[in-house]
């Protein structure tokens, strides 16, 4: 069975910190990984991933992935109050199509 | 342009009552998919739907069933309503059958009293 697994589930830091959440999957026939920024509401779409190791960068959000040690990391530098939110990673699998396995996410608080 | 529409936005029901959600994806999009999410199970896979057919089921019991229309807007529905079925639902959209982003709905939040 498709498994996603963040870490870690609830991080704190300060304001303009850097932080680093994990996400590693073990999925049949791999397509694609995504990321998503959910606050109190839909997640909204940050990334997707299809290729090893090449990063992809919006603003102070980065996240590459490794296909061949099946994880991706996602990069916020510089950090601000507005990037509290639980972070989502999901795969797309062998089924495909619009079945994304979503990971538990990780809950991210920046404290001014 | 409109992004994913969902219809009610919040919702309280009765156990043993059944409920019909409702999904308008992005215009041009023909590909739209359900999720339940809850604290404890985070975000599930329901169904998903292109051109009026079901691809893809995920693992929840008979009482929650879906449909497509032409114009691809979407239906869910859960019947006989359990406590547990108190949650976020969430649908998306995509353009095609696969290789493009995923958007989703604000979603409905459902309470089963």
């Amino acid at each position: 069975e498709d498994k996603v697994v963040q870490s870690p589930l609830s991080l704190v830091v300060h304001e303009g910190d850097t932080v680093t959440l994990n996400c590693s999957y073990e999925v049949t026939n791999f397509r694609s990984l995504l990321w998503y920024k959910q606050e109190k509401k839909a997640p909204t779409f940050l990334f997707m991933l299809t290729s090893s190791g090449i990063e992809k960068k919006s603003g102070r959000l980065s996240s590459i992935l490794d296909k061949k040690e099946l994880f991706s990391i996602l990069n916020i530098t510089a950090t601000q109050t507005g990037d509290s939110a639980v972070y989502l990673c999901a795969v797309v699998g062998a089924q495909g199509a619009q079945k994304l396995v979503f990971g538990q996410g990780t809950r991210l608080t920046i404290n001014p | 342009k409109a992004g994913v529409t969902q219809t009610p936005r919040y919702l309280i029901k009765t156990r043993g009552q059944q409920v019909t959600l409702s999904c308008s994806p992005i215009s041009g999009h023909r590909s739209v998919s359900w999720y339940q999410q809850t604290p404890g199970q985070g975000l599930q896979f329901l169904f998903e739907y292109f051109s009026e057919t079901q691809r893809n089921k995920g693992n929840f019991p008979g009482r929650f069933s879906g449909r497509q229309f032409s114009n691809s807007r979407s239906e869910m529905n859960v019947s006989t309503l359990e406590l547990g079925d108190s949650a976020l639902y969430l649908c998306a959209s995509r353009q095609g059958q696969s290789g493009n982003t995923i958007y989703f709905g604000e979603g409905s939040w459902l309470t089963v009293v």
